[in-house]
């Protein structure tokens, strides 16, 4: 099975730090999504990437930046945190011949900003 | 842009009983995919069912079908003999068939609560 792996499941950060949120799959998908997650609100696309080096705004994308220098990994960046990041952020890929199948998800970072 | 809603953002059913979980989406495409994800506490997303536009048929996976009115644009889950384990927020989502860029549309979701 494709496992997509986000590397931390909670994390803590200040006001004004950047935050990293990493994201590996390991299946050679070429297309990875990072979404937002909050009550109510349902998940929210943030950046996607179909390719390396390639990357494309998703609905909600100020405040946050993206980078896949590598194939399987793709990263969330917020230059400047704020406490309206606070959030739960999940990950996920498709790609092979799976298109029509929907996503992998990996199994979500909540951040909370201070 | 593409649009899924779900208007029930709780429900509950009593255990083996059956529930059934709204979906409608607004599209001018023909051709898309439709899908159930469930996120338990574990907050890890499970495919529960997708549905291709192109088939009439119903999709059904186990327990698990699903209502698929192409002209109404209805896309309702029916969970039947309802176990503890079906507890979880459920969302449906939406794909276009065409592009290149996968990109899922969610609703927001709708927390299903089994009780014993």
């Amino acid at each position: 099975d494709v496992k997509v792996t986000q590397s931390s499941r909670y994390l803590v950060k200040r006001t004004g730090e950047k935050v990293f949120l990493e994201c590996v799959q390991d299946m050679d998908h070429e297309n990875m999504f990072w979404y937002r997650q909050d009550p109510g609100l349902g998940l929210r696309l943030i950046y996607f990437s179909y390719d390396v080096k390639m990357k494309e705004k998703g609905d909600i994308p100020e405040g946050y930046s993206v980078s896949r220098e590598k194939k399987e990994r793709f990263s969330l960046i917020l230059e400047s945190a704020s406490t309206n990041q606070t959030s739960m952020y999940l990950c996920a890929s498709i790609g092979g011949t799976v298109y029509g199948r929907g996503y992998t998800f990996g199994s979500g970072t909540r951040l909370t900003v201070v | 842009a593409q649009t899924v809603t779900q208007s029930q953002p709780e429900m509950s059913v009593q255990e083996a009983e059956t529930v059934t979980l709204s979906c409608t989406y607004d599209t001018s495409e023909s051709d898309y995919y439709l899908f159930w994800y469930k996120q338990p506490p574990s907050r890890q997303m499970i495919l529960v069912i997708r549905q291709e536009a192109y088939k009439q048929q119903n999709a059904t996976e186990n327990r698990f079908s699903v209502n698929f009115q192409k002209a109404a644009k209805s896309f309702s889950l029916k969970i039947s003999d309802s176990q503890l384990g079906d507890a979880a927020m459920y969302f449906c989502a939406y794909r276009s068939a065409g592009g290149s860029n996968y990109k899922l549309t969610f609703g927001k979701g709708t927390l299903l609560t089994v009780n014993p």
